[in-house]
């Protein structure tokens, strides 16, 4: 059964203590690996898509890797603007269109 | 980024009446649009998917009476929540996807949070 599991379930950091998020996944044909940030009451907004295994991409503060079987968020010197819930997704097998979410970690970001 | 519109942001209603949710992809062509419902601290669990002209494909356990989805056209989908119940109280959120392989680029609406009373 196709997997996607999101650790840890929350994270507290110190303003400009920078960390990873994990997403594990096991799926059947990989087609690409989705990082979103969501905050409370409104829909994920878009970060980053992977492929394939080696591949990494940034943006601003935040990094995203992929492994065969997992992804990691870097989030280097954070800022209290960065809490959020994080979400990782994944899209295989024959199907375009299914996609399955992880539980998402929420980032707490203290000043 | 491409914007998806989702409208109402949200909406209380009556146990028994029907509540219908807008989705649309405001700058670009959305081939195939995706229902996701989540409840707190829950991740998003996908409805259904829905392809411009034909028929939704409903996700096992998602009742298809009962979410009624019409997508009308390129830039326009619709969910229907027919005869709301409490238990269907939740967030909806769509995405609309880009490209042959939907939801490879994938954008989602700001959500529509429904209280059925």
């Amino acid at each position: 059964e196709d997997q996607v599991t999101q650790s840890p379930e929350a994270l507290r950091l110190q303003e400009g203590e920078s960390s990873s998020l994990n997403c594990s996944y096991t799926v059947s044909g990989l087609r690409g690996l989705f990082w979103y940030r969501q905050d409370p009451g409104k829909g994920p907004e878009f970060l980053f898509t992977l492929y394939s295994a080696g591949e990494e991409k940034e943006k601003e503060r935040l990094k995203a890797t992929l492994t065969k079987k997992e992804s990691f968020l870097h989030i280097t010197a954070p800022k209290p603007e960065d809490s959020a819930t994080y979400l990782c997704a994944v899209q295989a097998g024959s199907s375009a269109s299914k996609i399955i979410f992880g539980s998402g970690t929420r980032l707490s970001i203290r000043p | 980024g491409a914007v998806v519109s989702q409208h109402p942001s949200w909406v209380i209603c009556k146990s028994g009446t029907s509540v219908k949710i807008e989705c649309r992809s405001l700058d670009f062509q959305a081939t195939t649009m995706f229902w996701y419902r989540q409840f707190p601290k829950q991740s998003l669990m996908l409805m259904a998917t829905s392809n411009e002209g034909s028929k939704a494909t409903y996700e096992q356990g998602v009742e298809k009476d009962k979410f009624l989805i019409n997508h009308a056209s390129l830039t326009l989908s619709t969910l229907t929540v027919t005869s709301a119940h409490p238990e269907d109280s939740s967030f909806y959120i769509c995405s609309a996807g880009t490209g042959y392989h939907a939801n490879t680029e994938a954008f989602f609406g700001q959500g529509t949070r429904l209280t059925v009373v």
